[in-house]
C-alpha cells in the first residue's frame, strides 16, 4: 500500500520458521515500547508493548526483548504464518511530559508458503 | 469495542486549499494523537489532544492545527496546502499516560495536485 515500504529492510522467511525483527532506539530515557503492524493500506496495528522496568515481555506467538544497555530492541514471532507478512514498526515513547511516539524505519516482513 | 474510526479514506486536493480531516476515537479513550506518514516512511507525531486542548506538538508548521471535542472525537486542519502535504494521516487514541498503548485508525490518504 501506499503508507508502507518501497525501501524498508526486508526479512524473508518460510511458514513455520521463527522470525526476529530487530529495532534500535534513539532516546536512553524513552520509558514505553511498542511494536506495531502494518499491512497494506492499513494503520498500524498494537501488537506488544515493554515497559523499561522489564527486559523480555511475551503474548501470543510474539515475544520482545528489550536491551537497554545498547538501546535495542527485538520482536521475535514464533511460527511465522503468511499472514504475518505486513511492515513491523517499533516505537519508543518520548518522556516528554506527554506520550509522543516515534517510530524506528520499518522492516518488512515476507513469509512464503 | 469500537476501534478508531477515521474519514474520509481518500482525498483529493489542490495545492493552497483547505482540509479538515476527522477521527471518532477508540471508546474509553480521551486522549486523541495525530500523525503523518510520507510514503515509504514510519509515522511522524504531529500533535496530541487531551482535555479539548493541545498538550504536545512536534515538528509541523502552524498551518497544521486541530481540535478535540467532548465527546474525545478530534479534526485535524491543513491550510496553505503544498504539494509536500501529501501523506498518510493517522489518528490514534488512547488513555492518558505515558504507557498507555496508542490504537491507531486506517488513517486518511491526502493527495496534493
Amino acid at each position: 500500500g501506499e503508507s508502507v515500504g518501497l525501501h524498508l529492510p526486508t526479512l524473508s522467511v518460510q511458514e513455520g520458521d521463527n522470525s526476529i525483527i530487530n529495532c534500535a532506539y534513539s532516546n536512553s530515557a524513552s520509558d514505553y515500547f511498542i511494536w506495531y503492524k502494518q499491512e497494506s493500506g492499513k494503520g498500524p496495528q498494537f501488537i506488544i508493548d515493554i515497559r523499561s522496568n522489564m527486559d523480555k515481555r511475551q503474548g501470543q506467538r510474539v515475544t520482545v526483548l528489550l536491551n537497554k544497555t545498547v538501546k535495542h530492541l527485538s520482536l521475535q514471532i514464533a511460527a511465522t504464518q503468511p499472514g504475518d507478512s505486513a511492515v513491523y514498526f517499533c516505537a519508543e515513547a518520548m518522556n516528554t511530559g506527554f506520550q509522543k511516539l516515534v517510530f524506528g524505519t520499518g522492516t518488512r516482513l515476507l513469509v512464503s508458503p | 469495542e469500537t476501534g478508531v474510526t477515521q474519514s474520509p479514506t481518500h482525498l483529493i486536493k489542490t495545492r493552497g486549499q483547505q482540509v479538515t480531516l476527522r477521527c471518532s476515537s477508540q471508546s474509553g479513550h480521551n486522549t486523541v494523537s495525530w500523525y503523518q506518514q510520507a510514503l515509504g516512511q514510519g509515522p511522524q507525531f504531529i500533535f496530541q489532544y487531551y482535555r479539548e486542548e493541545e498538550n504536545g506538538r512536534g515538528n509541523f508548521p502552524p498551518r497544521f492545527s486541530g481540535l478535540q471535542f467532548p465527546n474525545y472525537s478530534s479534526e485535524l486542519n491543513v491550510n496553505a496546502l503544498e504539494l509536500d502535504d501529501s501523506a498518510l494521516y493517522l489518528c490514534a487514541s488512547s488513555r492518558q499516560g505515558m504507557d498507555q498503548p496508542q490504537h491507531f485508525g486506517d488513517g486518511t490518504r491526502l493527495s496534493i495536485l
